[in-house]
């Protein structure tokens, strides 16, 4: 029962390098999404899609690519670090068949850019 | 547009006090409406939820009610213990189900 898996826990990264931080959901979830955490901001959406193929952009999308080409698994990337993007990274799922359905977490990615 | 407004934190209580964690939305149309918490180190996990007026949520002790005419979804809990000691997140759904807004989290410690 893996429900929503994110890899890895923690990065450190230089600014200028590029990384991808992995989402998987095992739920067969149809709307997936990325979220940043900020001290003081709560949660911001980064990047949403709701199916395979389809992702549109977020609060704060800027410095972050999406794809979505399986319904399980939705990386997000980052094209060249700064130090701004320092934060900690959750991804979600939903099913939204049923209009009300809440989101599922995981457990986050912990990020520092230097 | 759509939006959460929490109060602020960091709440400090001692164990077995009442608990209230304010928390009123800005919807078009009738959103559902839902407590997340999150311990340390942890992602957020549902705690509790309405989906109309007059709703109450219910989990672990906690509970909130969908109020529509003060556009609020007020937290409580009788007698807080130290384990809840976390993070809360007030959050509404749009009723077109497409999209979460978060509230900015509260702090909560509870002291022995």
């Amino acid at each position: 029962n893996a429900g929503v898996t994110q890899t890895p826990k923690f990065q450190v990264l230089k600014t200028g390098q590029s990384m991808t931080l992995q989402c998987a959901q095992d739920m067969n979830h149809e709307y997936m999404s990325w979220y940043r955490q900020d001290p003081g901001m709560g949660l911001r959406l980064i990047h949403y899609s709701v199916g395979a193929g389809i992702t549109d952009q977020g609060e704060v999308p800027n410095g972050y690519n999406v794809s979505r080409s399986t319904t399980e698994d939705f990386p997000l990337r980052l094209l060249s670090a700064a130090p701004s993007q320092t934060s900690v990274y959750f991804c979600a799922s939903r099913d939204p068949g049923a209009g009300d359905q809440p989101q599922h977490f995981g457990d986050g990615t912990r990020l520092s850019i230097l | 547009g759509n939006s959460v407004t929490q109060m602020e934190g960091p709440v400090t209580l001692s164990e077995e006090a009442f608990l209230t964690i304010n928390c009123t939305y800005t919807a078009t149309g009738y959103p559902s409406l839902f407590w997340y918490v999150q311990y340390p180190g942890e992602g957020l996990q549902l705690l509790l939820k309405a989906t109309k007026a007059d709703d109450k949520g219910s989990n672990k002790g906690f509970e909130a009610t969908y109020r529509k005419e003060t556009t609020s979804f007020h937290l409580e809990k009788g007698s807080v213990q130290v384990s809840d000691s976390a993070v809360y997140f007030c959050a509404l759904l749009t009723n077109t189900g497409n999209q979460f807004y978060f509230g900015t989290g509260t702090s909560l410690t509870v002291i022995p």
